[in-house]
């Protein structure tokens, strides 16, 4: 089964407007990490977010944030004020404590920022 | 700023010769990671590890071995390399809260 579900494989938006990347996991250790990583044309992964599944609040950091619902098991990066260095690829991916915190990643999501 | 490096960050190599990537972080993080891309493709987990003298398969079968033997390092080894792994090998490290990816180095097998 699936463990991390990301159903869109490709994204446009307007720039300066916001975007919504949905991510859906599957998991029954109730200690567990949710990521979002940015990896450009260049290759490069970069961190932008991380959820803890304790954590009461949703995270933001800058211009990302993350809508964590945890009944639902989603974990959707809202990325506002979309601009043009923001196309690329994004990956959500999993960390779980019963899995010898194993990290694993969803297929992606391509974002194209449209001028 | 993460402090994990990969070397080489390109490589071509011949068939069947034995190839070593090599993955270093001064972050003192526990958890170490080795992924197989290929480009604009999902990221698959080959190899992990939680501690030192600890290694675990990925969900991705693969023909190359791993180490850890310090902290800092875990190289990942293929004996003899084939077309087949020809693509772009990710390593990362994890604590807690982050987790920070390398460079990557591309591998071409001719």
């Amino acid at each position: 089964a699936q463990k991390i579900t990301q159903t869109q494989p490709g994204m446009f938006v307007q720039e300066k407007e916001a975007v919504t990347l949905d991510c859906t996991y599957d998991t029954s250790d109730p200690s567990y990490g949710l990521f979002w990583y940015k990896q450009p044309s260049s290759g490069e992964m970069i961190f932008l977010i991380y959820q803890g599944s304790y954590d009461q609040q949703n995270a933001t950091e800058g211009r990302y944030s993350l809508n964590f619902q945890k009944a639902r098991k989603s974990a959707n990066l809202v990325i506002s004020a979309s601009q043009l260095g923001d196309s690329a690829m994004y990956f959500c991916a999993m960390r779980e404590r019963d899995s010898s915190y194993k990290l694993i990643f969803g297929s992606g999501t391509r974002l194209l920022v449209r001028p | 700023e993460a402090d994990i490096y990969q070397t080489p960050r390109y490589l071509v190599i011949g068939t069947g010769k034995k190839i070593t990537l090599e993955c270093s972080q001064t972050m003192g993080h526990d958890k170490m990671y080795w992924y197989q891309q290929d480009p604009g493709m999902e990221l698959h987990l080959i190899h992990y590890s939680y501690g030192v003298n600890s290694t675990e398969k990925g969900d991705l079968s693969s023909e190359s071995t791993v180490s850890r033997i310090r902290t800092e390092h875990f190289p990942l080894t293929l004996e003899s390399a084939r077309p087949s792994h020809t693509s772009q090998y990710l390593c990362a490290t994890g604590q807690n809260t982050e987790a920070f990816f390398g460079q990557g180095t591309r591998l071409t097998v001719v």
